[in-house]
């Protein structure tokens, strides 16, 4: 069974660092493309990280290029997302996301539960 | 950045009814077109992807259709555990964007 747990989540403040991590299980992790979607409270999804199961492929969302670095360790079957220079605007619920499938064009079919990042001085 | 488009943002209806949330894109993104389902304190949950392709385990009652910049998610005989946020996502070029949810209240 697919299973993929986030943590590192919490407070900080604005201008600090945080990193986060996602743990997967279930599958095999370097074949699947990644991702970090985040969700402010009481508010809509919005994408901000892809990252390739080779790691050849990254992408950003417009609002966190420059600060957020996404990695992962697929001998270690975990995802992460290094998030620095950390705003208000950045508080949300953190998931991580499996493609369905590969070569691009691809929704996401698993998720973790999510870990919440508060920015507040 | 291709807009996502949901109407309506709140829709009241009574278990066994039949609904229709409508999801418009800025652009042309052919069939790549998915549907979720959030409930409070949730992660999304994947029901539709290719605008009409149903997720194995969604049950039959949930359908999609539309291609291009127009796409649909139908409820036929509305359920209780059917009453959640719904929002549809492209993934035709990243960034790929959601729209901002339609939320199915009970009657």
């Amino acid at each position: 069974e697919v299973h993929l747990t986030e943590s590192g989540g919490g407070l900080v403040q604005p201008g600090g660092s945080l990193k986060l991590s996602c743990a997967a299980s279930g599958f095999d992790f370097s074949s699947f493309s990644m991702n970090w979607v985040r969700q402010a409270p009481g508010k809509g999804l919005e994408w901000i990280s892809y990252i390739s199961g080779s790691r050849s492929t990254i992408f950003y969302a417009d609002s966190v290029k420059g600060r957020f670095t996404v990695s992962r360790d697929n001998g270690d079957n975990s995802l992460y997302l290094q998030m620095n220079s950390l705003r208000a605007e950045d508080t949300a619920v953190y998931y991580c996301a499996r493609d369905l499938t590969a070569g691009g064009y691809s929704p996401w079919d698993y998720w973790g539960q999510g870990t919440l990042v508060a920015v507040s001085s | 950045d291709i807009q996502m488009t949901q109407s309506p943002s709140t829709l009241s209806a009574s278990v066994g009814d039949r609904v229709t949330i409508t999801c418009r894109a800025s652009q042309d993104i052919s069939t790549w077109l998915a549907w979720y389902q959030q409930k409070p304190g949730k992660p999304p949950n994947l029901l539709i992807y290719k605008a009409a392709t149903l997720r194995p385990g969604v049950p039959s009652s949930f359908s999609g259709s539309g291609s291009g910049t127009e796409f649909t998610l139908t409820i036929n005989s509305l359920q209780p555990d059917d009453f959640a946020t719904y929002y549809c996502q492209q993934y035709n070029s990243y960034p790929y964007t959601f729209g901002q949810g339609t939320k199915l209240e009970s009657k």
